[in-house]
């Protein structure tokens, strides 16, 4: 089935420390991979998205390339501020005709101190 | 920037009343969903809406759920008599017309159900 599958959180890092979230998902044909932030008390955002194999999807630093061979979409920003502290989700959309339904990971938790 | 949002941002009611969640999505968007997130667990998939008809429901959305557009901007999820187990954060998207992967999601309403 599809499925999206994170590192388990929370994650606390140092102010300009590197930053990895593991995001590995499972689905049929070729999903589209999303990255999004939900910064407290606010919605989920579109941070990035890549739509094909080997594209590299970048926001405010954020980068995550898509690769097929592992399944993988992790996220990396190389230098964490305090205000990257949120929690971020990785998804995927199903592709088939007709179908716009996202299937999320459970999210991982960045705390960022100073 | 135009933005989805979801009103009440928290609900409180007992189990077996009826609850109706708002969403005004962006207005030159067509395409309209639902998620929900119980605490801790993953954004999951409720509903989505097109052309003012359900295009794809998940398990999730049994006959307990319905979903409206009574006007041209407001975008309705009812949930007829709530249980306990529907006590979730639930969030509203929407997408534009040709690109329905990328979804543009409300800040969420917290639902709890005593």
């Amino acid at each position: 089935g599809n499925s999206v599958t994170q590192m388990e959180g929370p994650v606390t890092l140092s102010e300009e420390a590197f930053l990895t979230i593991n995001c590995t998902y499972t689905a049929t044909g070729y999903p589209s991979l999303f990255w999004y932030v939900q910064y407290p008390g606010e919605g989920l955002q579109l941070l990035l998205k890549a739509t094909k194999a080997d594209d590299k999807g970048s926001n405010k630093g954020f980068e995550a390339t898509y690769r097929k061979e592992t399944t993988s979409f992790h996220l990396e920003k190389g230098s964490v501020q305090v205000s990257d502290s949120a929690v971020y989700f990785c998804a995927h959309h199903r592709s088939g005709a007709g179908s716009y339904q996202l299937t999320f990971g459970k999210g991982t938790k960045l705390s960022v101190i100073p | 920037e135009p933005e989805v949002t979801q009103t009440p941002s928290h609900q409180v009611t007992q189990m077996g009343q009826e609850v109706i969640l708002r969403c005004v999505p962006i207005s030159n968007h067509l395409y309209f969903y639902w998620y929900r997130q119980i605490l801790g667990q993953k954004v999951e998939f409720l509903v989505s809406f097109y052309n003012n008809e359900i295009s794809e429901k998940s398990e999730i959305f049994d006959d307990q759920f319905s979903v409206e557009r009574p006007d041209g901007s407001n975008f309705t999820l009812k949930i007829r008599s709530t249980k306990l187990e529907d006590s979730a954060m639930y969030f509203c998207a929407s997408s534009e017309p040709g690109k329905g992967e990328t979804q543009y999601f409300g800040p969420g309403t917290r639902l709890l159900v005593l």
